[in-house]
């Protein structure tokens, strides 16, 4: 079946520091790949997402690319702040048969101190 | 768009009462609503695929006679916890699809209702 790990954290890290959260999977066929993330207290939000292989999404300055040669999703951000504390859960949604269900990794907690 | 508003945003309650929660698909119709659980510091477990004017889909392990599961309307989806238990204490999430809901479609997701069984 499909699955997805993701590093553990937490992951603490200095204002305008350099992150990456690394994640990878394992599905049949074709999945697409999301990063969605979780502020404390609240339901999740989509960060971005990838159709196929080498895409790459982006959004407020999270970077993510479709590494089908090594069935990676790796989430880089160059300059990280405050507010990009939260919960970091790489997803996949797999075959439409299949219901298109989500399948979540373990979720990274990042903490960006000042 | 493509908001879902979840309700409510947490609960307490005795053991052995019911609780139902609702989940509302604003701006958009979604045929298929999914619901969540999540506990402290760990990701999220899929429990039921919620269709619209059919019976939902659960996942293994999923007492459907606990976590009762009606989608009367393509606009809302409702998850009552029948009978509660301490155990039963945590954060659910309900999400759903805009438009086709095919695999590239993202999930949008409640904002959680966060249960206490005392």
């Amino acid at each position: 079946g499909n699955s997805v790990t993701q590093m553990e954290g937490p992951v603490t890290l200095s204002e305008e520091a350099f992150l990456t959260i690394n994640c990878t999977y394992t599905a049949t066929g074709y999945p697409s790949l999301f990063w969605y993330v979780q502020y404390p207290g609240e339901g999740l939000q989509l960060l971005l997402k990838a159709t196929k292989a080498d895409d790459k999404g982006s959004n407020k300055g999270f970077e993510a690319t479709y590494r089908k040669e090594t069935t990676s999703f790796h989430l880089e951000k160059g300059s990280v702040q405050v507010s990009d504390s939260a919960v970091y859960f790489c997803a996949l949604s797999g075959r439409e048969a299949a219901g298109n269900k989500l399948t979540f990794g373990g979720g990274t907690r990042v903490l960006v101190k000042p | 768009g493509a908001v879902v508003s979840q309700h409510p945003s947490w609960v307490i309650c005795k053991s052995g009462t019911s609780v139902k929660i609702e989940c509302r698909s604003l701006d958009f119709q979604a045929t298929t609503m999914f619901w969540y659980r999540q506990f402290p510091k760990q990701s999220l477990m899929l429990m039921a695929t919620s269709n619209e004017g059919s019976k939902a889909t659960y996942e293994q392990g999923v007492e459907k006679d606990k976590f009762l599961i009606n989608h009367a309307s393509l606009t809302l989806s409702t998850l009552t916890v029948t009978s509660a238990h301490p155990e039963d204490s945590s954060f659910y999430i309900c999400s759903a699809r805009v438009g086709s809901g095919g695999k590239n479609s993202p999930l949008h997701f409640g904002n959680g209702t966060r249960l206490t069984v005392t």
